[in-house]
């Protein structure tokens, strides 16, 4: 059974870049899309964006201009790097797998990791 | 952008009665192709979300038959036919037509 295990720095100062890696074990990266979803403290969650094994991506319109999304086949990880920080990006981030119907060919997060507290302060 | 509104945002339940969560999108969430673009999930106390219903009625595998989604175009309904103490949580919809939206979330709690 896929599992996702985000990692990355668990601070992060203003303005500088918040850089994540999702690890997908027990399963292969291919041929799938893999997103990013992050649930600030106390609130709702809000969608970054996805990314297909083969690198085209989709990107939340509000988060486009900070936000590349990327994938490492050889290592089974894909990653997320948002420039530019602020107290707003302070968050809960998680890592998913889309997965789709047949026939369809429609896509739904079928696959959650546990999510990783990202701080935004100096 | 596709807005989408949950009511009601709070939502306390008697074990074995019925209960409904709605859904409104600003727009549209028909596809082409017919099918409405429209997800509900649940996230548990201290857990991630999980997917409940995808493409606005379809059930999730290994998802109870007690969770039913229904609806089209802008207006959408989660229905839980005889809640158990474990459907606690905050139930989401999300919108899929365009780019993807989730709503604000609805916090289910037993009387």
């Amino acid at each position: 059974q896929v599992q996702l295990q985000e990692s990355g720095p668990g601070l992060v100062k203003p303005s500088e870049t918040l850089s994540l890696t999702c690890t997908v074990s027990g399963g292969s990266i291919s041929p799938y899309y893999w997103s990013w979803v992050r649930q600030p403290p106390g609130k709702g969650l809000e969608w970054i964006g996805y990314i297909y094994y083969s690198g085209n991506t989709n990107y939340n319109p509000s988060l486009r201009s900070r936000l590349f999304l990327s994938v490492d086949t050889s290592k089974n990880q894909f990653s997320l790097s948002l420039t530019s920080v602020t107290a707003a990006d302070t968050a809960v981030y998680y890592c998913a797998r889309l997965s789709s119907s047949s026939p369809n060919y429609y896509y739904y997060i079928g696959v959650w990791g546990k999510g990783t507290s990202v701080t935004v302060s100096s | 952008d596709i807005v989408v509104t949950q009511s009601p945002l709070s939502l306390p339940v008697t074990p074995g009665e019925p209960a409904s969560i709605s859904c409104r999108s600003s727009e549209s969430l028909v596809h082409i192709n017919g099918n409405n673009y429209l997800d509900w999930y649940l996230q548990k106390p201290g857990q991630s979300p999980q997917v409940l219903i995808y493409m606005g009625s379809n059930r999730a595998s290994g998802v109870p038959d007690r969770f039913s989604g229904s609806g089209s175009g802008t207006d959408f309904t989660l229905k839980i036919s005889r809640v158990e103490a474990e459907d606690v949580g905050i139930y989401y919809c999300m919108q899929t037509r365009q780019s993807r939206t989730f709503g604000q979330g609805t916090k289910v709690e037993i009387k």
